[in-house]
This record gives C-alpha cells, sequence and structure tokens, in this order.
C-alpha cells in the first residue's frame, strides 16, 4: 500500500534549536508539497517541487527555513533557528504532475517551546 | 489570487441523515481541479472526491457526491446515509494548473462535521 512517509511524527524543541522533517514521497511521483497547519492560519503553502526543483517556495519564511530534495525519494524541511510561533503541525504531500490527486503523509506536530 | 470559502465553520447532522457542506471559490482559471479532504482526528488527510473543472458531470464515490456550479463558482459537498466515521473536519481545495500540470492546492478554512448517533 502505497503512501507518502513523513519522519519524525512527533517534535518537541527548544526555541534556537534546529529542526529537520522529512518526507518521503510515494514512488514514482513527480510532485512534493509541504504545507503547514495551524489552527489560525489553516493550511499553508509552504514549498513546492517538481521533478526535484523548486517551483514555489513564496509562502516559506526564507531567513529560516529552507526545503530541498536532495533525491527523488527524499524531500526535507529544515528550521534554523526554530521559534515558538512555529509550532504547527508540518504535512507533505506528493503526486503526479499529470494527474490532480495528491496523497499526504501523517503529519509532523512541531513543538517549540 | 484564488481563494477558497467554507461559510460553515460547524455543522452537525443525524447519523442515517443526509448534510450539504457548502463551499465557494473565486478565480479567473478555466481549467483547474477541486476537491474535498476530510481530516479526523487521527489528522491524517484523506481525499474524499475530486471534480476537474472541465467536466459538467458531478463527481460521486459511494456516499459522497458533488454539485459543482461551474458559473457560480460553488462546489457543495452531499454526505448521504451519515454514519459516526464521517465525523471529521473537511476541506474544500482548489488546485489551479500549472503549466497544464498539478499545481498547488488552496485550501478554505474547514468545516468541522459531527455525526450524531
Amino acid at each position: 500500500d502505497a503512501r507518502v512517509t513523513q519522519t519524525p511524527r512527533h517534535k518537541v524543541t527548544e526555541m534556537g534549536q534546529e529542526v529537520t522533517m522529512r518526507c518521503q514521497p510515494i514512488l514514482g511521483h513527480n510532485t512534493v508539497f509541504w504545507y503547514r497547519q495551524t489552527m489560525m492560519q489553516g493550511l499553508e503553502l509552504l514549498a513546492y517541487f517538481r521533478n526535484r526543483a523548486p517551483l514555489d517556495d513564496s509562502g516559506m519564511p526564507k531567513d529560516r527555513f529552507s526545503a530541498e530534495m536532495p533525491d527523488a525519494t527524499l524531500a526535507t524541511l529544515k528550521i534554523q533557528p526554530s521559534e515558538p510561533r512555529d509550532s504547527a503541525v508540518y504535512f507533505c504531500a506528493s503526486g503526479n504532475s499529470n494527474t490532480g490527486e495528491l496523497f499526504f503523509g501523517e503529519g509532523s506536530r512541531l513543538t517549540v517551546l | 489570487a484564488q481563494t477558497v470559502t467554507q461559510s460553515q465553520p460547524e455543522m452537525s447532522v443525524q447519523e442515517a441523515e443526509t448534510v450539504t457542506l457548502s463551499c465557494t471559490y473565486d478565480t479567473s482559471e478555466n481549467n483547474y481541479y477541486l476537491f474535498w479532504y476530510k481530516q479526523p482526528p487521527s489528522r491524517q488527510m484523506i481525499l474524499v472526491i475530486r471534480q476537474e473543472a472541465y467536466k459538467q458531470q458531478n463527481a460521486t464515490e459511494n456516499r459522497f457526491s458533488v454539485n459543482f456550479q461551474k458559473a457560480a463558482k460553488s462546489f457543495s459537498l452531499k454526505i448521504s446515509d451519515s454514519q459516526l466515521g464521517d465525523t471529521a473536519m473537511y476541506f474544500c481545495a482548489f488546485m489551479k494548473l500549472f503549466g497544464g500540470s498539478q499545481g498547488n492546492l488552496i485550501f478554505g478554512k474547514g468545516t468541522k462535521l459531527s455525526v450524531k448517533p
């Protein structure tokens, strides 16, 4: 059963620490998205890759956030330094650019103290 | 910019009854996709149903169906024979096609649906 895998599922860290979240997209998918979900803002796009190339990261705070796809099986989202306002659930989703469907991972819940 | 509006923050329905969740969107695009996603307390985002804008026929998936009104930019979700397992947050989402291919999803704020026994 193909699925998007995200690690860690939960992360508690202190302000100022570096946080790295990882995502393994579904094999064969060529698009990867990072979304952030908070009560106040809902679901927001942070970054979007197609064929490992970044297409849109306009929603991502560039001073502390970075997103990469080192290879087709791994996407990473890094926060350095983390701040309490980064506390949220971070979702990775993958899809095929020729279809309309996106498949979501189970999310990484980040708490920054 | 595209926007998606869900005007019902919360709804409830009795088990076995039918409920309709509303969604409107704003876009100048002619070709796009629309989706309903379900997020239960487990927080997993689950695709419920998808509609291509170029298709006039409303999409259906078992107990779930949509009423897609392109001119009115309306995309409501009807759940028939509601089940306790349908209790969840429901998100309407719009996908603009990027270069003719899959683009970003823009989500509404969600409707919290409670199915009561």
